[in-house]
C-alpha cells in the first residue's frame, strides 16, 4: 500500500511568518501535486510537479519534488490570513492505473 | 461554469437503509473518482472510472457500489449504511492522460451521517 505522510499535522502561525510543509513516501510517483481545500469546499488543485528535482513558484509559495520522486514540500513566504486552509499533496501512481494518493493533510492556520 | 456538481449536499441515514450519492460533471472528463474524507486521514479513493460503463476499486471500496451508464455521471451507492460510513463524500473527475497528472476537480462534497 502506498502512503504519503504529510508532516506537521497542524499548524498555526503569525501573519508575515514563513512555514514548510512535508510530504514523505517509500514510493516512486510518476508526479506530484498539491492542492488545498477551504471548508466547505472540495480541494482545488496548486500545482503539479513532474520531474525529479522540479522546483515550481506561484507568489510566494514554493514547490519542490524530491530528486527521486518519493516527497515533496511546500514553502511558504511571508504567510497570510488568506493563506489559511488544508493543504494536501496527492502523488500519482506509476502503475498506469490513473490513481491519485492522497497524503495526510497539513492544517495551516495564519493568524493576523 | 458548473464543474463538478455532487448531489445530496447533506443527508442523515439509519443504520442499514440504503442511498446512492450523484456525481455530474460538464467538463467531458474521461476519468471519475469517489472518496471519502475523515478527520486526519486525508482523501481515501474508493471507487474509480477510466471511462463510461468501467469500474475499478480503489483503497477503500467496502460496502460501496458504483455504477457509471454515462460519460457524465458517476453513481456511489451504500446499500445498508453503516456508521462506519459516516464520512464527507467528494467525487472529482479529470481529463484523460497518463504519466504528467491530470488535474483533479472536485465537488463540493456531500456530508454524509449515519446514525
Amino acid at each position: 500500500t502506498q502512503l504519503l505522510e504529510q508532516s506537521p499535522q497542524f499548524l498555526s502561525i503569525q501573519e508575515g511568518e514563513n512555514l514548510t510543509v512535508y510530504c514523505n513516501s517509500s514510493s516512486v510517483f510518476s508526479s506530484l501535486q498539491w492542492y488545498r481545500q477551504e471548508p466547505g469546499e472540495g480541494p482545488v488543485l496548486l500545482v503539479t510537479v513532474v520531474t525529479g528535482g522540479e522546483v515550481k513558484k506561484l507568489k510566494r509559495l514554493t514547490f519542490q519534488f524530491g530528486d527521486a520522486r518519493k516527497d515533496s514540500s511546500l514553502h511558504i513566504t511571508a504567510a497570510q490570513p488568506g493563506d489559511t486552509g488544508l493543504y494536501l499533496c496527492a502523488g500519482v501512481t506509476t502503475s498506469g492505473t490513473y490513481k491519485y494518493i492522497f497524503g495526510t493533510g497539513t492544517r495551516l492556520k495564519v493568524l493576523a | 461554469n458548473a464543474g463538478v456538481t455532487q448531489t445530496p449536499k447533506f443527508r442523515v441515514l439509519k443504520t442499514g437503509q440504503s442511498m446512492t450519492l450523484l456525481c455530474a460533471q460538464d467538463m467531458n472528463h474521461e476519468y471519475m473518482y469517489w472518496y471519502r474524507q475523515d478527520p486526519g486521514m486525508g482523501l481515501r479513493l474508493i471507487h474509480y472510472s477510466v471511462g463510461e460503463g468501467t469500474t475499478a476499486k480503489g483503497e477503500v471500496p467496502d460496502g460501496y457500489n458504483v455504477s457509471r451508464l454515462k460519460k457524465q455521471n458517476f453513481l456511489l451507492g451504500l446499500e445498508s449504511a453503516a456508521p462506519s460510513q459516516t464520512s464527507v463524500y467528494f467525487c472529482a473527475s479529470s481529463p484523460r492522460g497518463r504519466g504528467n497528472g491530470q488535474p483533479q476537480h472536485f465537488g463540493d462534497g456531500t456530508r454524509l451521517s449515519i446514525l
